[in-house]
This record gives structure tokens, C-alpha cells and sequence, in this order.
């Protein structure tokens, strides 16, 4: 089962600010399956990066994604007030296909 | 617009069997290029990727919880269902149903979920 690890648990940034947040995979993530997912208090999960670096239907592109192998990231270059949420990655070339722990953006 | 909707009972009883239905409505359950899975939250806790089902029923489960689970699917009633059986505490969480492209490679399906529902708690309880 490939472990994914997001560093930090809550992040404090102010808006107008750049945020980049950290996923590290246990093992090599195939070929670039690697999602990212953005919640918000009380709601289902929405999906923003899939490939590492795809953005999802209708995700604005301040939101970018990068990495391969084991190392992750997602970038938010400026932050809006509604992007203070929870980000969680995914792996999905491995079954169980697993989710990272998520690191809360919150407003500083 | 699709929409995704969770029902079932909010509350089940240690040891009994955990059933919830996702009705899929402007969408069909029937594409080819979808399956169908089920996601679950702890409360404050991370997301587990639970199993997922064809329409023409094909299904894949996690191992870790292969041998309690069941997903099933009626096209005619535009729904999947999960079925977990002798739950405990551990099994508390929001339920989601959720939509997957059908995404493949030479080794397996890729599974990512780019639709949710809006989630149900089952609370685990006598």
C-alpha cells in the first residue's frame, strides 16, 4: 500500500499570499496518478489536479501541480478568501488507491 | 447537472450490517465511461477509498475491507449500493458515493473520483 504523507497539518497564510502545500509518497507514484482534492467544512471533497499537474473542469489557474516520483506539490499562487479549506492528495495507479492526512489552509 | 445522493439509516448497532443506496440523477448510471464508488471519512479524520462497481456490475474492493464489503448496482432504479457487514466503532464515518471516470492503463484501472454526493454519517452504536 503506498502511504501518502502531507507534512504539514495546518497551514497559516494571509490572503493575497502563495501556498504550497508538500505530499511524499511511500513509493514511486505510476506515472504521474497523483489527484489533489479540496474540502470544505461540511462538504464532500472536490476535485481540483488530477495527472500532478491537470486541472480539473472549471479549477481557476491559480491553482497549479507539479512533482513525479515520490514528491508532490500543490501550489496556490495567490490566495482568495475561499480557498481556506483542507487539501487532500490521492494515488490512483495502485490499488487500495490512498489519500494523504490533508493539511487545513487556514487564515492567519 | 449530475447529482449524487446518499440515503440509508444513521445509525447502526455494533456487529449488525451497515446499507446505504447512492441514486445517481442527471447522469446515467449506465455510461461506459464511469464506474461508481464509495468513500468514507472518520470524523475529523482522513478519506478511505472503500470499493467500486460497473454498471454491468465488475467491482473492486480494499482489501483491508474486502471480506465485510458489497457494492452492488440497479440500473433501473439508477442506484449503487454498499453493504458492510459486523461494523464497530471503527466503521463511524460520512459516507460518500462518488463518480469515477473509467481511466485505465496495461496494469489496472485508475481510480480517482471527480463527482461526490454530499455525504452520510453512520454512527456505529447501541
Amino acid at each position: 500500500e503506498i502511504v501518502l504523507t502531507q507534512a504539514r497539518g495546518t497551514l497559516s497564510l494571509s490572503p493575497g499570499e502563495r501556498a504550497t502545500l508538500s505530499c511524499r509518497a511511500s513509493q514511486s507514484v505510476k506515472s504521474h496518478y497523483l489527484a489533489w482534492y479540496q474540502q470544505k467544512p461540511g462538504q464532500a471533497p472536490k476535485l481540483l489536479i488530477y495527472g500532478a499537474s491537470t486541472r480539473a473542469t472549471g479549477i481557476p489557474d491559480r491553482f497549479s501541480g507539479s512533482g513525479s516520483g515520490t514528491d508532490f506539490i500543490l501550489t496556490i499562487s495567490r490566495l482568495e478568501p475561499e480557498d481556506f479549506a483542507v487539501y487532500y492528495c490521492q494515488q490512483y495507479g495502485s490499488s487500495p488507491y490512498t489519500f494523504g492526512q490533508g493539511t487545513k489552509l487556514e487564515i492567519k | 447537472q449530475l447529482q449524487l445522493k446518499e440515503s440509508g439509516p444513521g445509525l447502526v448497532k455494533p456487529w449488525e450490517t451497515l446499507s446505504l443506496t447512492c441514486t445517481v440523477s442527471g447522469g446515467s448510471l449506465s455510461s461506459q465511461i464511469y464506474y461508481w464508488g464509495w468513500v468514507r471519512q472518520p470524523p475529523g479524520k482522513g478519506l478511505e477509498w472503500i470499493g467500486s462497481i460497473f454498471y454491468r456490475g465488475t467491482t473492486s474492493y480494499n482489501p483491508s475491507l474486502k471480506s465485510r464489503v458489497t457494492v452492488s448496482v440497479d440500473t433501473s432504479k439508477r442506484q449503487f449500493s454498499l453493504r458492510l457487514t459486523s461494523v464497530t466503532d471503527a466503521d463511524t464515518a460520512v459516507y460518500y458515493c462518488a463518480r469515477e471516470p473509467n481511466y485505465f492503463d496495461n496494469s489496472g484501472r485508475l481510480v480517482m473520483f471527480d463527482e461526490w454526493g454530499q455525504g452520510i454519517l453512520v454512527t456505529v452504536s447501541s
